[in-house]
């Protein structure tokens, strides 16, 4: 078992539609959590990072962490063609240990 | 600064081939990772070091070898490569504050094994 687990997609959603990115991870004892995004052919860049319960806003963006179910998601309001991308969700545990999900593509069509 | 800075950005090998990816933060951090990331398979954690003068595997060390030679640099060694290990392999640092931390990452080295 894989320590993050991610739906692959592809996910497609409207222009100014929600779209909602998904995540689950093992068990083990976990610190904190994090999305990123990356742009074909580059580096991840990191968008927001949660590590507590309950919900987390940055603009457009919001994080929601629930422990007990061992889940992260991500929602993004108001989508927009340039936030077409592949989103990783990221975990950090015990030991400075850091697991990537396999990510999930996003287009957004204009 | 530089922040994390990975060389070569692309290499070419042939099977049986050898190589060592440099990287290297000028960041003060104490953590490095090594990353490889392939089609639909997201980041997956080759190696890892906490500090200076340890390290340890992470999903997929197999065919891999790891130096961090000094808290600035942290190697990647291919002893024998294969074309299994054709990648794109990612350098990240974090720092030592705590473990709310993200990590940096370097701009990637495209590897091709043929």
């Amino acid at each position: 078992q894989k320590e993050v687990e991610q739906n692959s997609g592809p996910l497609s959603v409207p222009e100014g539609a929600i779209a909602s990115l998904n995540c689950t991870y093992s068990d083990r004892v976990s610190q904190s959590f994090f999305w990123y995004r990356q742009y074909s052919g580059k580096s991840p860049e990191l968008i927001m990072s949660i590590y507590s319960n309950g919900d987390k806003e940055d603009g457009r963006f919001t994080a929601q962490l629930n422990k007990a179910s061992q889940y992260v998601s991500l929602l993004i309001r108001d989508s927009q063609p340039s936030d077409s991308a592949t989103y990783l969700c990221a975990v950090s545990f015990t030991g400075n240990q850091f697991y990537f999900g396999t990510g999930t593509s996003l287009t957004v069509i204009p | 600064n530089a922040g994390v800075t990975q060389t070569p950005k692309f290499q070419v090998l042939k099977t049986g081939q050898s190589m060592t990816l440099q990287c290297a933060q000028d960041m003060n951090h104490n953590s490095m990772y090594w990353y490889r990331q392939d089609p639909g398979m997201g980041l997956r954690l080759i190696y890892y070091s906490a500090s200076e003068g340890t390290t340890d595997k992470g999903e997929v060390p197999n065919g891999y070898n790891v130096s961090r030679l000094n808290k600035r640099e942290f190697s990647l060694r291919l002893e024998s490569a294969a074309p299994s290990q054709t990648s794109v392999y990612f350098c990240a640092s974090r720092p030592p504050e705590g473990w709310y931390e993200k990590l940096f990452f370097g701009s990637g080295t495209q590897l091709s094994v043929l």
